[in-house]
């Protein structure tokens, strides 16, 4: 296990598609984090599990994000009904401890919408 | 509402030089900075931590320091290389549960 693996590094769909990524965390972390980052920006928080818990959930996920971690080992992220406001590169993080000490980045799943 | 941000868009240096990048934060409560490098197409790298109980620690190269008073860190590179070319953010977390990044600092190295 050599990182945070991300799963498709590129995704082109027309608007009004639904896509999924998925994220393979360091296998002994507990806890996974999504971010997405826009041109020119740092990433922004969406969402975050402990285990297969979702605990939090930023304003930034809207209806039509969903994230899931059923078995507390990889993650998906679904975007139903994609805008041209959803193309962004979305990112995956994953940490061991209570808290970002730790924190490991993988590289991203670059989504454009059409 | 809470806020990390840079002051410099862009810096160029020239290789040899030491780089020294700039971030000021607004939230008060914060605990923990991390300092990320980023490069084209891969995702946040970490460079340097440090939490609010110090003011400077140093890593191969790099140094970081915190200004609580004035609510302001930075980054030092010594000697810069072409490799260290790269988008630099801070961030921040108070709790340690998510982390508030800035908007980034593009770092040009001159040959």
């Amino acid at each position: 296990d050599t990182g945070v693996s991300q799963d498709p590094r590129h995704k082109i769909t027309k608007r009004g598609q639904n896509v999924t990524f998925r994220c393979d965390p360091i296998s002994e972390h507990n806890r996974l984090y999504w971010y997405r980052q826009t041109l020119g920006q740092g990433p922004e928080f969406l969402t975050y599990f402990q285990n297969e818990a979702q605990l939090e959930k930023s304003r930034l996920l809207s209806d039509r994000f969903s994230a899931e971690r059923p078995k507390g080992s990889f993650s998906t992220l679904e975007i139903q009904r994609t805008e041209q406001g959803d193309s962004a590169m979305y990112l995956c993080a994953s940490s061991s401890a209570t808290g970002v000490y730790g924190y490991t980045f993988g590289s991203g799943t670059r989504l454009t919408v059409v | 509402g809470e806020s990390v941000g840079l002051h410099l868009p862009t810096l160029s240096v020239q290789e040899g030089d030491n780089s020294i990048i700039n971030c000021a934060y607004s939230n008060s409560a914060s605990d923990y900075f991390i300092w990320y490098k980023q490069e084209s197409g891969k995702g946040p790298q970490f460079i340097i931590d440090i939490r609010s109980n110090m003011d400077k620690r140093q890593g191969q190269r790099v140094t970081v320091l915190l200004n609580k008073t004035v609510k302001h860190l930075s980054l030092q590179i010594a000697a810069t290389q072409p490799g260290d070319s790269a988008v630099y953010f801070c961030a921040e977390t108070s709790g340690g549960n998510k982390l508030t990044f800035g908007t980034g600092t593009q770092l040009k190295v001159e040959l």
